[in-house]
């Protein structure tokens, strides 16, 4: 999804942490979304970072390094519910460009 | 509070058939979005609308898809004529604002062109 990048796939066992990794192309970037997508339903949002460090929110909390081009999702304590696809998505002059997809599989 | 609707939540149709997908997003949100999602190509922006008006059609794949948007309660996205290479979950989402805006989606539609 025009050089947004994250894994595929990972693995994780509940009640772990997880890092979810995303580099996004810098030109016109404004700010970076994270997603999640349960199979079969709707994304819906998890956090929007515009300025540089850690935003906490509960269990999850999402990273950004603006000259970097890089951030990340760290979700902590999994839970079996974590299981979905989470979604990197740059904001670039005003258009929401995702990526392809990160798809967690927790194992009990 | 009504979320974004679309309809139909499941479409299958032939080849060469015309396909219509409507949305009506949430009341007062000023952004109108649709997207396209497959498993090969991720989720992809086709175009987005403020106001009514299209700002950005460069996702829109060929002359074979168009997009309107009516009022403020209504958008449609035709493809005419169909083939399977458009078998997709299409959503749309809106939004108050672009860019910082957070973006609701429509549980999706279903399209398998046969």
């Amino acid at each position: 999804g025009q050089n947004i990048d994250q894994p595929t796939e990972m693995t994780a066992t509940e009640g772990a942490i997880v890092q979810i990794n995303c580099t996004y192309q810098t030109s016109g970037f404004n700010g970076l979304f994270w997603y999640q997508q349960h199979a079969g339903e709707a994304p819906t949002f998890l956090s929007y970072n515009v300025l540089d460090g850690l935003e906490e929110k509960g269990r999850f909390s999402s990273f950004l390094s603006r000259s970097k081009g890089y951030s990340y999702l760290l979700l902590k304590e999994l839970q079996m519910k974590d299981s979905a696809s989470y979604l990197c998505a740059s904001n670039r002059d005003d258009k929401i460009i995702f990526g392809k997809g990160t798809r967690l599989h927790i194992l009990p | 509070d009504a979320g974004v609707i679309q309809s139909p939540r499941h479409e299958v149709t032939e080849m060469g058939q015309e396909v219509t997908l409507r949305c009506k997003p949430i009341s007062g949100h000023d952004y109108l979005f649709w997207y396209r999602q497959t498993m090969m190509r991720g989720l992809e922006l086709l175009i987005y609308f403020n106001n009514n008006v299209p700002i950005d059609d460069s996702g829109m794949p060929e002359d074979r898809f168009s997009a309107k948007m009516p009022n403020a309660s209504f958008s449609t996205l035709k493809i005419q004529p169909s083939e399977p290479r458009d078998s997709a979950v299409y959503f749309c989402a809106s939004s108050l604002r672009t860019g910082a805006g957070e973006l609701f989606f429509g549980e999706g539609s279903r399209l398998t062109v046969l």
